[in-house]
This record gives C-alpha cells, sequence and structure tokens, in this order.
C-alpha cells in the first residue's frame, strides 16, 4: 500500500479556507484516494473520494495533480465544529491503515 | 454510524481475563473490520473480512482473535488481556460494490481498560 505523509497539526481561525495536503509518492495505478474526519471518541467519517482533478461535495473538494503524488483536501469557511483529525489514506477502500491523521484545530 | 452497533461501549476487566467485543450492522455490508486507537498513534488494523469464510489479519493481529457468525456479525475476541491492549477500538463496515474503493462505516467505539 502506498505510504502517505501529512502534516501532524494545522491551526486555523473560524471562516478561513483550509487545505491539507498529503503526499503519496507511490501510489500504485487502481489506487484512490480518500479522507476521512474524526471527531474525539467518535469513529472517522468518510469525506471525500478520489481518483484524478478535482472532486467536489457539500463538505470538501479534493484536488489530485496529474501526477497523483499528492492531494489537497480543501475545507471552505471552517467552522469551530471543524476541529478534528482528517486522515488521507491511498490505496484500495479496504485494509487500510489510517496513520495519525492531522489533528485541525479551528479557533475563533 | 447507527447502523454499525459495538458493544459493550465501555469496560474495565483485569489482566489476564478473556474479552469479546461485539459488533453488529444493519448495512447488508459484506465487509467487515476491526482497528485500535491509541493516543497519537492513529487507527491500526487488527483483522478484516470480506465475508463470512474470509477472515484476514491486519497489522497488529497478535493477541486477538475474530469470528464471524454471519454477515451482519463480527467479533473480536482477547483471549487474555493484557494492559497495553487498553485502547479504544472501532468495527467499520464497507460494500464491496462493483470496485474495491467503498468507503468504510464506523461504529462509535469500545473504550477498554485492562488494569
Amino acid at each position: 500500500l502506498a505510504k502517505t505523509t501529512q502534516p501532524i497539526s494545522m491551526d486555523s481561525y473560524e471562516g478561513q479556507e483550509v487545505n491539507i495536503t498529503c503526499s503519496h509518492n507511490n501510489i500504485a495505478t487502481n489506487d484512490y484516494i480518500t479522507w476521512y474526519q474524526q471527531f474525539p471518541s467518535q469513529g472517522p467519517r468518510f469525506i471525500i473520494q478520489g481518483y484524478k482533478t478535482k472532486v467536489t461535495n457539500e463538505v470538501a473538494s479534493l484536488f489530485i495533480p496529474a501526477d497523483r503524488k499528492s492531494s489537497t483536501l480543501s475545507l471552505p469557511r471552517v467552522s469551530l465544529s471543524d476541529t478534528a483529525v482528517y486522515y488521507c489514506l491511498v490505496g484500495p477502500g479496504y485494509a487500510l491503515n489510517f496513520g495519525k491523521g492531522t489533528s485541525l484545530l479551528v479557533t475563533p | 454510524d447507527a447502523d454499525v452497533t459495538q458493544t459493550p461501549r465501555n469496560r474495565i476487566t483485569k489482566t489476564g481475563k478473556r474479552i469479546m467485543l461485539e459488533c453488529s450492522q444493519t448495512k447488508g455490508h459484506d465487509r467487515m473490520y476491526w482497528y485500535r486507537q491509541d493516543p497519537g498513534l492513529g487507527l491500526r488494523l487488527i483483522y478484516y473480512s470480506f465475508d463470512v469464510k474470509d477472515i484476514n489479519k491486519g497489522e497488529i493481529s497478535d493477541g486477538y482473535s475474530v469470528s464471524r457468525q454471519a454477515q451482519a456479525k463480527f467479533s473480536l475476541s482477547l483471549e487474555s488481556a493484557i494492559p497495553n491492549q487498553t485502547a479504544l477500538y472501532f468495527c467499520a463496515t464497507s460494500d464491496s460494490g462493483t470496485g474495491t474503493n467503498q468507503p468504510q462505516h464506523f461504529g462509535d467505539g469500545t473504550r477498554l481498560s485492562i488494569l
């Protein structure tokens, strides 16, 4: 499985756009990129998934460059409730290790 | 996800005891997973099952065993619990679908403390 690297933590103010970048240099041709969100003492929740270019849903956008060696999760106008850990996973949608994720803290 | 139920939600027990954590789902998914989460270490995969007759070890299966009693039920056992198995345990499910990239749906977790 492709190894991923993402920042351990990030800070933001309410109302700002937050971009979390994940590196995955050895991504395989058939791999997808999936992001999850986890609040304290809750199970992770699927946010978005993509293969290439850009994917957008009601929660976030996912930008994937042509070489697919990285991806960026974009959260528009974050609120305090977006404080959570965000995990980037690469590979098939099963048997994945989530790693440590990025801890995002949003403050007023 | 309310469709993925873990029992018990909290458990405190002693070293050497046998413990079973249970997971049931009403999503109709054929794939189920067990993870553990330790502070600062993210989630690590213990076991996963693609159907009732298919069970596979994950990254940290030593000291654990599982049983897939039915499509909807997947239990995790600690045969002889030790303190370093104190953690938050999550069950997850996913659909096999038409591909292999179906997102996982998680239960609310079982907080296990071993004294």
